[in-house]
């Protein structure tokens, strides 16, 4: 099983939306709704800022949204502020035959 | 508040076993609705999973380091461990331990992480 796909980087003005794209196949994204998000900035730990596809643990922004079509789950960032420049991941359940879990490589968003 | 901090040594030499152990506060194995994970980080790259055990003991393990590793707890210490044999430099990379979200495969807890350098 491949790592999902995302986009390299991505970049907004402060105020912004921007949506960060997580591309997998029918055997994980597309079959399971169980694709979680992660902030990372230089030098930290990643931070889950969304899960189950739409949700949000407590404490993150509403400004955070995710959603899920067909084998492509996406995160958008509305209202862009200078702090959400970092790194993003998505990671998906992929069932028990393989890999189980599998993060995508990652997006670097840059705020203009 | 639940807090996870890895400890270990910071350099390996090749073909030897990298040993990480975690530090549990905050929280109890026990709790069924969570598991224990290993994720790394190879420098300046993406995340990659190593493997969870879960509260009953049962561990699970990314195919491609399979072969290589094993996830252990110490209930008594509070502690789960990571160990990685034979390894080489395309093992050196961020370790992170955490706990996963049994119903959703997600993380919601990270340790701060541990660099560890494979290198003689």
């Amino acid at each position: 099983q491949s790592a999902l796909t995302q986009p390299a980087s991505v970049s907004g003005s402060p105020g912004q939306s921007i949506t960060i794209s997580c591309t997998g196949t029918a055997s994980d994204v597309g079959t399971y709704n169980l694709v979680s998000w992660y902030q990372q900035h230089p030098g930290k730990a990643p931070k889950l800022i969304n899960y189950e596809g739409s949700k949000r643990p407590s404490g993150v922004s509403h400004r955070f949204s995710g959603s899920k079509s067909g084998n492509t789950a996406s995160l958008t960032i509305s209202g862009l502020q200078a702090e959400d420049e970092a790194d993003y991941y998505c990671c998906s359940y992929a069932g028990n035959s393989g890999t189980l879990v599998l993060f995508g490589g990652g997006t670097k968003l840059t705020v203009l | 508040q639940v807090q996870l901090q890895e400890s270990g040594p910071g350099l390996v030499k090749p073909s030897q076993t990298l040993s990480l152990a975690c530090t549990v506060s905050g929280d109890s194995f026990s709790s069924s609705g969570y598991f224990w994970t290993w994720i790394r980080q190879h420098p300046g790259k993406g995340l990659e999973w190593i493997g969870y055990i879960y509260y009953s003991g049962s561990t699970y393990y990314n195919p491609s380091l399979k072969s290589r590793v094993s996830i252990s707890v110490d209930t008594s210490k509070n502690q789960f461990s990571l160990k990685l044999s034979s390894v080489t430099a395309a093992d050196t990379a961020i370790y992170y331990c955490a706990r996963g979200v049994y119903s959703y495969f997600g993380v919601d807890i990270w340790g701060h992480g541990t660099t560890v350098t494979v290198s003689s």
